[in-house]
């Protein structure tokens, strides 16, 4: 068990409504990130933060946002759903820092109708 | 930047089968190499890594050796469960001057085991 904890596990939600999914963690790591998994193209890097406040853009970024303003809670906002958001999303921490293994959340299933 | 190769499937093999799932990849630098493992419903488990050319991971039975000359980082199983059945991803990790922090991963290969 990673101690990562993301809420909502399941989610629906109409095109063009503000959606924030959370990401928990219960140890101190300072090495966040969102991806999101899709059929045919495995797992892509969102977003990720290496710190409170510290955050950076992964391969697909666009449409989507994040905060860090605490260790333990790093959240994604899609600020204006699109269907092509519906997605899985995923939430890793990386407790050896940059370039080592991550580990994950069980997921967030997220429909855009 | 960064990809990593593998194939999709799905691979159907009967229990007791040996099991080759290849990766290849392309880096700058000398990235970590990982295999993760997913069953249905479940978010990703680590399943091994290795992170310097010739490691050879293993964990379950499941073996991969870090191949640097061939960039290649195969998945290897002598003698395959129906407990197997699952969604293997080969990852590598972000390397020094080489972009974004994060996992880059392959598509995932289905692989399914039959009594």
């Amino acid at each position: 068990d990673a101690g990562i904890t993301q809420s909502p596990r399941h989610k629906v939600t109409e095109t063009g409504t503000p959606v924030t999914l959370r990401c928990h963690q219960t140890e101190n790591h300072r090495y966040m990130y969102w991806y999101r998994q899709d059929p045919g193209h495995g797992l892509r890097l969102i977003h990720y933060s290496y710190g409170v406040k510290d955050t950076d853009k992964g391969e697909v970024s666009d449409g989507y946002s994040v905060s860090r303003s605490k260790t333990e809670d790093f959240l994604l906002t899609l600020e204006s759903a699109t269907s092509s958001q519906t997605s899985v999303y995923f939430c890793a921490i990386s407790p050896g820092g940059r370039g080592t293994e991550a580990f994950f959340g069980q997921g967030t299933r997220l429909t855009v109708v | 930047g960064d990809s990593v190769t593998q194939m999709e499937g799905p691979v159907t093999l009967s229990e007791e089968a040996f099991l080759t799932i290849n990766c290849t990849y392309t880096a700058t630098g000398y990235p970590s190499l990982f295999w993760y493992v997913q069953y249905p419903g479940e978010g990703l488990q680590l399943l091994l890594k290795a992170t310097k050319a010739d490691d050879k991971g293993s964990n379950k039975g499941f073996e991969a050796t870090y191949r640097k000359e061939t960039t290649s980082f195969h998945l290897e199983k002598g003698s395959v469960q129906v407990s197997d059945s699952a969604v293997y991803f080969c990852a590598l990790s972000g390397t020094e001057g080489g972009g974004a922090d994060g996992l880059t991963f392959g598509k995932g290969t289905h692989l399914i085991i039959q009594p």
